[in-house]
């Protein structure tokens, strides 16, 4: 059962414009979302996070941006660059002591110069 | 500071062989996970160590898997026998603990191809 919905799979954007991830998710138990990036060869690498009682972060060009009444929450990337091109996985934390995250299916971002 | 260290990075192996995986997570990080990456896929985890304890082993197939953290530094991912579908990125993540941060680290990985 998946339990994070991450969209779209791939994605195109010409440099200098804006990306935008979208993820939903369903159980409240969820306390901490994070978004990872990844590098061919490498492994994931957090990138921003957010938790459920802010409605948006912003870290440079990266923002989270959270809606708690409708389980969603999306990543922004301003002005987009070609060194940005990676997959983006989201990420949702289990309450609790567990530490467990569900990862989305991820989107492969593709910036064009 | 060095990151998570795993070896080997790649791995050809004909089904029915064992394999293993070796990690090394952070100095001080007393958390180790290992994570299974299938193509196109998201990393779910398989099991997680608070120092020397695996404290959630219950998406790891126990039949064929068993891993394996001595001492609560160094862990060790075993597959015996491996199948064709074992083929995935075997990721191993470190964390300080809940009470400093919810990050995990992920180390580069390691490519299982089972032919």
């Amino acid at each position: 059962q998946q339990q994070v919905k991450q969209s779209p799979q791939s994605l195109i954007v010409q440099k200098g414009g804006i990306s935008i991830i979208n993820c939903a998710y369903e159980n409240t138990a969820f306390d901490y979302f994070p978004w990872y990036q990844q590098f061919p060869g490498k492994g994931p690498a957090l990138l921003i996070a957010i938790r459920p009682d802010v409605s948006e972060k912003k870290e440079g060009r990266f923002t989270i941006s959270f809606n708690k009444s409708a389980k969603q929450f999306s990543l922004h990337i301003m002005d987009s660059q070609p060194g940005d091109s990676a997959t983006y996985f989201c990420a949702a934390r289990w309450g609790g002591a567990t530490n467990k995250l569900i990862f989305g299916t991820g989107t492969l971002l593709a910036v064009q110069p | 500071e060095a990151g998570v260290v795993q070896s080997p990075r790649y791995k050809i192996i004909e089904k029915k062989q064992p394999v293993a995986f070796w990690c090394n997570p952070i100095s001080g990080h007393n958390t180790l996970y290992w994570y299974r990456q299938n193509l196109g896929q998201g990393p779910e985890l398989l099991i997680r160590y608070e120092n020397e304890e695996a404290v959630d082993d219950s998406q790891l197939p126990k039949d064929r898997f068993s891993a394996e953290r001595l001492k609560g530094v160094d862990s060790t991912l075993k597959i015996q026998p491996a199948e064709l579908g074992d083929s995935a990125v075997y990721l191993c993540a470190s964390s300080p603990g809940t009470s400093v941060s919810y990050e995990q680290y992920f180390g580069p990985g390691t490519r299982l191809t089972v032919t």
